[in-house]
């Protein structure tokens, strides 16, 4: 069954360090993938996806992802991280290969903390 | 604008009571879920339809009911609202076209079970 992984539950980063949050991923082929992000009291808004080709995608709010087959891998990047980016960051992907459906599975978050 | 509208955002509800929390899409998506969040864990699908008046159960079904009478409108049921029910609840939509789709979510409602 395809699964997700996010080894970190909670990162702490300082105002204008860098940010990489990890993503492992258990699929059968080469998936689509998510990245989620969860600001304080909201709903999920999508960061970024990834369609197979191109390994690194840029998103929003100047975060990227590299994807990497033989890692098994889609890690979440940021250069310089701003106190707006403290948020529980979900990576997901396709519950089913194949068919119709947006249904994801998704890890269980990572909570980024921003101190000045 | 596409959104998905979710009703109440919040709602203390009694042991054994009926709760039901409605969404509503304005996206034409013909996909609409309904997930729980726990606190400190992802989500998880507790059910979903690809068309109006059928339902599919998720991975989390049992002591949840739900309704699609148009395409535009979702309801999750607790029938009998327990305790461990206790959570925040997501629906989202997403338009056809398998796993690229990243389906949209709407802020949740956060329920409480006493």
């Amino acid at each position: 069954a395809q699964s997700v992984t996010q080894p970190d539950a909670r990162v702490t980063v300082s105002e204008g360090a860098s940010l990489q949050l990890r993503c492992k991923y258990s699929y059968f082929g080469t998936p689509y993938l998510f990245w989620y992000v969860q600001y304080p009291r909201q709903g999920l808004q999508l960061l970024l996806k990834y369609y197979p080709g191109d390994p690194v995608v840029q998103g929003v709010n100047g975060f990227e992802a590299e994807f990497s087959k033989s890692n098994s891998s889609f890690h979440l990047r940021k250069a310089s991280v701003h106190w707006s980016d403290w948020a529980v960051y979900f990576c997901a992907v396709p519950t089913n290969t194949g068919g119709l459906s947006g249904k994801l599975t998704f890890g269980e978050g990572t909570q980024v903390t921003v101190i000045s | 604008e596409a959104a998905v509208t979710q009703s109440p955002r919040s709602k203390v509800a009694v042991t054994g009571g009926k709760v039901t929390l409605s969404c509503h899409q304005t996206n034409n998506h013909d996909y609409m879920y309904w997930y729980r969040q726990d606190t400190g864990h992802g989500l998880r699908l507790i059910h979903y339809s690809y068309v109006a008046d059928s339902t599919e159960k998720g991975d989390i079904p049992d002591g949840y009911k739900a309704s699609r009478p148009s395409q535009e409108n979702f309801s999750l049921i607790l029938e009998l609202a327990s305790l461990s029910q206790t959570a925040v609840y997501f629906c989202a939509s997403s338009g056809q076209g398998g796993g690229n789709q990243a389906p949209l979510f709407g802020e949740g409602t956060r329920l409480s079970v006493l």
